[in-house]
């Protein structure tokens, strides 16, 4: 199994542009959610979902937006990119919302906004 | 709200000594805790979990540790540490009946295991 894999690994935009992160897993979790790591900061949420269809905010979902269409996959959106964007982005996946099972991440975008 | 704290950035220690990696938490309820290593340029991996019963738990590559309801503690320790164990660790929670059942992180604590 491939577990949870992100791509790009490695991104440079302008300010003002778009793109979108992809993550995609193939374990059949229904519970996938997406984390910046700033240094001293450790992993923040920014949205995660909890099944096809639905999705919800984290602690910080300003500037980024998530649909989640099907189980498998889980894009991460930037409408309008800014240096404060400029971070490592993490995905992962986990059985279920409840499940105590840790969660499985991805190795990782890293993004610089210039 | 959730929180964890992890009070150290960088713990040195030398290789073959035991070392303790710390953290507190604060959560409304019983708390589900994870230990977590990240190795440079990857992913987390996860360590070792408390879930319920043993205090002391015991998880990959030698790695241990004690949750302590009254201190809301849950230090990661290792008897005899190896080089190879220097990396950014992460400590973090989730209340058993947390509604968004989200997953909070610590700051994380770089461990350096010195020759």
């Amino acid at each position: 199994n491939a577990g949870v894999t992100q791509t790009p690994k490695f991104q440079v935009l302008k300010t003002g542009q778009s793109m979108t992160l992809q993550c995609a897993q193939d374990m059949n979790h229904e519970y996938m959610s997406w984390y910046r790591q700033d240094p001293g900061m450790g992993l923040r949420l920014i949205h995660y979902s909890v099944g096809a269809g639905i999705t919800d905010q984290g602690e910080v979902p300003n500037g980024y937006n998530v649909s989640r269409s099907t189980t498998e996959d889980f894009p991460l959106r930037l409408l309008s990119a800014a240096p404060s964007q400029t971070s490592v982005y993490f995905c992962a996946s986990r059985i279920d919302r409840t499940s105590n099972q840790p969660q499985h991440f991805g190795d990782g975008t890293r993004l610089s906004i210039l | 709200a959730q929180s964890v704290a992890q009070p150290e950035d960088q713990v040195n220690v030398a290789e073959g000594n035991p070392l303790t990696v710390k953290c507190t938490y604060s959560v409304s309820g019983n708390p589900y805790l994870f230990w977590y290593v990240q190795y440079p340029n990857r992913g987390l991996q996860f360590l070792l979990k408390y879930i319920t019963g043993d205090n002391l738990v015991k998880g990959s590559y030698g790695f241990e540790a004690e949750f302590n309801k009254s201190q809301t503690s849950f230090h990661l320790k290792k008897p005899s540490a190896l080089v190879s164990d220097s990396a950014l660790y992460f400590c973090a929670v989730r209340a058993v009946n947390n509604a968004g059942n989200m997953l909070t992180f610590g700051g994380g604590t770089r461990l350096m295991v010195k020759p």
